[in-house]
């Protein structure tokens, strides 16, 4: 266990459907990380969130919308999503966001858009 | 565009081996660089680390090796086990970004018996 837990683990929904992922860390770090995978192709970094603060969107589309009420949850709210939307999806956690810091991964939640 | 990428998509390797697994880096400003192992229906796991002011580190069982006059970065297993079968990542942090970690397609390391 790495400290960072997803759920759910597995997710199927439709283009029309409203879900939502869930990332709870228990390490005490400040920041949290959405990433994508897909098959073949590399990590895709997606939403950064620095003390519940979003530092960076990367160019994702609105269909995806973040959320961080605290340090230690973060929220991935889907809307409307395609099928090319299906992937793994991957929160992860550091101590801080500047310098280096080593990034926990959870499990990931596998999500298939119908 | 600048990117990380590995060589191999597939490595077999017989259990009791060494292994050695590439990667290569474009951006001459990375100054921190990690491997992460993926085992089958679970996130990245964090292996090992080095930073670019070193060539070479050591943990249990593996070793990451730099060559930053090429941009080459290796990640050695010995004695590999059954259990190290797993995708491999390596991933790079570029000089100002904080930590965005830019991160290669991956390595399957596949340990026969």
């Amino acid at each position: 266990e790495t400290g960072v837990t997803q759920t759910p683990r597995h997710l199927v929904m439709g283009m029309t459907n409203k879900k939502s992922l869930k990332c709870e860390q228990h390490l005490g770090h400040n920041a949290m990380y959405w990433y994508k995978q897909s098959a073949k192709k590399p990590l895709e970094l997606m939403f950064v969130y620095n003390f519940k603060e979003q530092t960076e969107n990367n160019s994702v589309p609105s269909r995806f919308s973040p959320e961080c009420p605290n340090s230690s949850h973060l929220f991935l709210h889907l809307h409307t999503l395609q099928p090319e939307d299906s992937a793994l999806y991957l929160c992860a956690s550091s101590q801080e966001i500047r310098g280096v810091g080593t990034q926990y991964f959870g499990p990931g939640t596998r999500l298939t858009v119908l | 565009g600048e990117s990380v990428g590995l060589h191999l998509p597939t490595l077999s390797v017989q259990e009791g081996d060494n292994s050695i697994i590439n990667c290569a880096y474009s951006n001459s400003a990375s100054d921190y660089f990690i491997w992460y192992k993926q085992e089958s229906g679970k996130g990245p796991q964090f292996i090992i680390d080095i930073r670019s002011n070193m060539d070479k580190r050591q943990g249990q069982r593996v070793t990451v090796l730099l060559n930053k006059t090429v941009k080459h970065l290796s990640l050695q297993i010995a004695a590999t086990q059954p259990g190290d079968s797993a995708v491999y990542f390596c991933a790079e942090i570029w000089a100002g970004t904080a930590s965005k970690l830019t991160f290669g397609t991956g390595t399957r390391l596949q340990v026969t018996l």
